[in-house]
């Protein structure tokens, strides 16, 4: 059974620092990585998906890259602004190969950011 | 409309009650997501269809729990006799490919937070 883990459970660092979410699961076999974003009270919002095919991501602040050998994946933001304040989760989407065949996403129990001002 | 809706966005019911969540996807979109999210935790697999078709229900907890998607679009998850550990926030997502698609980013809604008494 897939699992996945995300290091820290959480965060707290001033505004302006880089900083390095980690995700690990243990079946390599994916198809996809999705990094999300919850804010209190909220539901999901997709911040980058990654093929398994694929090495990175990048959308303005924001860099993930996948290691799938190793499985691995890490949410790089740049420039940290207060307004990132959120739980930061990653899901893993099982292979269409590894049987089942449904797209049900596998997720791990967030990293609570806080980036105080 | 523009994103995934779910209604009521709160719910409280008495042990034992029936409930009745709805979800209504994107429009358009083929697949359809249900999951379980509770406090501290990140969100798990209950249920997935793609148009009308239950393809994937092994996520239920039990058979208390019924997905239907009747016409492939709206959805709505019945919960029988709520106890109180299915106090929980449940999140719908929509994505417009079916299963195996590539890039089948998923859409999620606000979420419904059911809490049994």
């Amino acid at each position: 059974k897939q699992e996945v883990t995300q290091i820290p459970a959480a965060l707290s660092v001033p505004e302006g620092e880089n900083l390095v979410l980690n995700c690990s699961f243990t079946d390599s076999a994916i198809y996809n990585l999705q990094w999300f974003r919850q804010d209190p009270g909220k539901g999901l919002t997709s911040l980058l998906l990654i093929q398994s095919s694929q090495r990175e991501q990048t959308s303005g602040r924001l860099n993930a890259s996948l290691d799938k050998s190793s499985g691995r994946s890490t949410l790089y933001i740049a420039a940290s602004q207060p307004g990132d304040s959120a739980t930061y989760l990653c899901a893993v989407r099982r292979s269409m190969y590894s049987g089942g065949g449904a797209d049900g996403l596998t997720f791990g129990k967030g990293t609570h950011l806080i980036i105080q001002p | 409309g523009a994103g995934v809706s779910q209604s009521p966005r709160y719910k409280v019911a008495k042990r034992g009650q029936d409930v009745a969540l709805r979800c209504d996807p994107i429009s358009g979109h083929v697949s359809l997501f249900w999951y379980q999210q509770a406090l501290g935790q990140g969100p798990e697999f209950l249920t997935y269809f793609q148009n009308e078709a239950q393809l994937d229900k092994s996520g239920l907890p039990s058979d208390r729990f019924f997905a239907e998607r009747p016409e492939g679009s709206v959805s709505t998850l019945k919960i029988q006799r709520t106890q109180q550990e299915d106090s929980a926030v449940y999140l719908c997502a929509s994505s417009r490919r079916g299963s195996g698609g590539p890039n089948n980013e998923q859409f999620f809604g606000p979420g419904t937070r059911l809490t049994v008494l």
